[in-house]
């Protein structure tokens, strides 16, 4: 089994709709979650962190996590062009350095 | 302020040759750490280093792999000799703590071995 793992892609969304993509772990001893956004040739961005089980918001992104069933999602509101790359869910025992990744979903947003 | 910075972004060697990759962390940022991704595989932790000294190194695969980060600055990661299943990216990161929060990637190192 896989530590964490991505909803497969690719994702294929209308400009202005919402992307949803989603995220299981394995390790139920772990405590940090986050979401990368990475465009071809970059390097991983982090635009979302979060710690706690419900939801946190951040413009147009909203993390969500449930902790009692392993499962972090990210929602992108009014998806732009811009928002086409690839999102990878990492998470960690603590706030700490040793993520682990999830494969990616790759997002693309039709003009 | 510069970012994360590696190189090469791509090396071509062929299978027993040596390569090593440099990174460059944000000025200051005492944490340094390496992390590659396979091909077909997700990013993976190969280790830490917090100023010159390797505070973790866990996820370096064999003993073909040396990372090295002499005094407290650059880091480079030798892969001697070099196979085919080595092909992949290498992601560096720094950050000021040890908090994941904070880490900053560079964008990457692409190795392939023929």
């Amino acid at each position: 089994q896989k530590e964490v793992e991505q909803n497969s892609g690719p994702l294929s969304v209308p400009e202005g709709a919402i992307a949803s993509l989603n995220c299981t772990y394995s390790d139920r001893g772990s405590q940090s979650f986050f979401w990368y956004r990475q465009y071809s040739g970059k390097s991983p961005e982090l635009i979302m962190s979060i710690y706690s089980n419900g939801d946190k918001e951040d413009g147009r992104f909203t993390a969500q996590l449930n902790k009692a069933s392993q499962y972090v999602s990210l929602l992108i509101r009014d998806s732009q062009p811009s928002d086409s790359a690839t999102y990878l869910c990492a998470v960690s025992r603590s706030n700490d350095y040793k993520l682990s990744f999830g494969a990616g979903t790759t997002v693309t947003v039709r003009a | 302020e510069a970012g994360v910075t590696q190189f090469p972004s791509h090396s071509v060697i062929e299978k027993g040759q040596t390569v090593t990759l440099r990174c460059d962390p944000i000025s200051g940022h005492d944490n340094l750490y390496w992390y590659r991704r396979v091909m077909g595989k997700e990013i993976k932790f190969l280790l830490h280093f917090v100023k010159e000294s390797k505070q973790d190194e866990s996820g370096m695969p064999n003993n073909r792999f040396l990372a090295e980060r002499t005094g407290g600055t650059y880091s480079t990661l030798k892969v001697q000799p070099a196979e085919l299943e080595d092909s992949g990216v290498y992601f560096c990161a720094s950050s000021q703590s040890s908090g994941a929060n904070v880490l900053t990637f560079g964008a990457g190192s692409r190795l392939t071995v023929l």
